[in-house]
């Protein structure tokens, strides 16, 4: 079966980093594409970027560029996303999901995390 | 960026009637052969993560009762949920995945009348 497991929920103050991990299970880990999506309290799902585990090529939203890194263990079948400079803004829920079509970039998403809690509050 | 704009932000329907949500996209989701749309509907219930429902504009998800439907193309896109029941109220959502960034619509919140 096919499952994401993720970290559990941080709290951090302004300006510090976080870093969440996604474990995925059930299937060939290197084939499909991963991305990051983040939604706050209320709001609709805002996209990150993504990561290739089989290569680690990553994209980022032009929102979130220079200060998220998205990395990958595939010995762990782990993908990792670090977002540095946190602002209040940042609290969110942050999941991350799987494109559905192996080895394709555009696809909808089929499989996702159960979310991490990340609240930045002084 | 492609902006999403769903209609209307909330509705309420009657059980076993039914429940029509639009889509709008900023620009046309077509692919370049003109034959498949880059829109997606996602179901979302209180804590818990979006559910893919529907793919290419109007492929239902395996698993997805056939109650559930989605048409459209190009820019404008509609959700129908033939007969309502109890455990469709949540949030829907559209979404492009045309080209980065994907995005959403601000989402239609369902509810029973």
């Amino acid at each position: 079966q096919v499952h994401f497991v993720q970290s559990g929920a941080e709290v951090k103050k302004p300006g510090a980093s976080v870093k969440v991990s996604c474990k995925a299970s059930g299937y060939t880990f290197t084939s499909y594409n991963i991305h990051w999506l983040r939604q706050a309290p209320g709001q609709r799902p805002e996209w990150m970027g993504r990561i290739s585990p089989g290569n680690g090529n990553t994209i980022y939203s032009q929102k979130f560029q220079g200060r998220v890194t998205f990395t990958r263990d595939t010995s762990a079948t782990t993908v990792y996303m670090e977002l540095n400079s946190l602002r209040s803004e940042d609290t969110a829920e942050y999941y991350c999901a799987r494109i559905r079509t192996p080895s394709v970039l555009n696809d909808a998403f089929d499989i996702w995390g159960q979310g991490t809690m990340v609240t930045v509050s002084s | 960026d492609i902006v999403m704009t769903q209609s209307p932000d909330s509705l309420a329907v009657s059980l076993g009637e039914r429940a029509t949500i639009n889509c709008k996209s900023s620009q046309s989701v077509l692919d370049r052969s003109g034959s498949k749309n880059y829109l997606a509907w996602y179901q979302q219930k209180p804590g818990q993560p979006p559910k893919l429902l529907v793919s290419w504009a109007s492929t239902r998800e395996s698993g997805v009762p056939d109650r559930f439907s989605g048409s459209g193309s190009a820019t404008d896109f509609t959700l129908t949920i033939s007969s309502l029941q109890a455990e469709d109220v949540a949030v829907y959502y559209c979404q492009h995945y045309s080209a980065p960034p994907w995005t959403f619509g601000q989402g239609t919140k369902v509810e029973i009348k």
